[in-house]
């Protein structure tokens, strides 16, 4: 299988107040993982790439510093959203990217989601 | 940057008919997916599309990489209310880190 969860599922915060989001692939390592953000009836927008060990790359547009990514191990990367504010609120969504072994391509799998609301 | 454009953008069918949904790209991809998401859910992969004009097949749902390598389409036989949810395609291309590319959506409605 390749399982990837998210924590929490749900939070609410105050505005001015930062928030963590968790990414963990349970049955595999993942090299490379994503965080998207998804607005209400909208698709999925990529805001950033991260490998493990290594800094993240962002998408245009993306505030690096208000979004603080960490990829500490194979299984784990973390969100952080600072200072959010009400225009944070989004459903975030990681998916973690598992080899395919040789000649075949990686997939990205991806967590339930968080959703963020900041009041 | 590019962008994915699904179409229909939204649908309504009874039960046991037959869904046809496609996507179409400005640019070319080397590997077409497609996910359906539920609500409140990450997406799920349906199909994964590796060769232009490759035809694949899951279960009641088949898919088509274009020739041009610039659209694809889904089709889902026979619907059922569990069907219900938004199908995104996706665009990738090697050497862009496994990067993916999503569409605008398609939100299919089951009626019984």
């Amino acid at each position: 299988g390749a399982v990837v969860s998210q924590h929490p599922s749900w939070v609410i915060c105050k505005s001015g107040t930062s928030v963590k989001i968790e990414c963990r692939s349970l049955d595999f390592q993942a090299t490379t993982m994503f965080w998207y953000r998804q607005f209400p009836k909208q698709s999925l927008m990529l805001m950033a790439t991260s490998n493990e060990g290594s800094k993240a790359t962002y998408e245009q547009g993306v505030e690096k510093d208000k979004f603080l990514i960490n990829h500490a191990s194979l299984t784990l990367s973390t969100l952080t959203v600072t200072s959010a504010h009400p225009e944070d609120s989004s459903f975030y969504i990681c998916s973690a990217s598992k080899r395919g072994g040789t000649g075949r391509t990686d997939t990205q799998y991806f967590g339930p989601g968080t959703r963020l609301t900041v009041l | 940057g590019q962008q994915l454009n699904q179409s229909p953008q939204s649908m309504f069918i009874q039960e046991g008919e037959d869904v046809s949904m496609n996507c179409t790209s400005s640019s070319i991809f080397n590997t077409w997916l497609w996910y359906k998401q539920d609500p409140g859910e990450g997406p799920v992969l349906l199909i994964a599309l590796y060769k232009a004009g490759e035809l694949t097949s899951n279960g009641r749902l088949t898919a088509q990489f274009g020739i041009t390598r610039k659209d694809s389409f889904l089709n889902i036989s026979a619907s059922i209310p569990s069907d219900v949810g938004i199908y995104f395609c996706a665009g990738r291309n090697t050497g862009t880190a496994s990067k993916l590319t999503f569409g605008t959506g398609t939100r299919l409605q089951v009626t019984l």
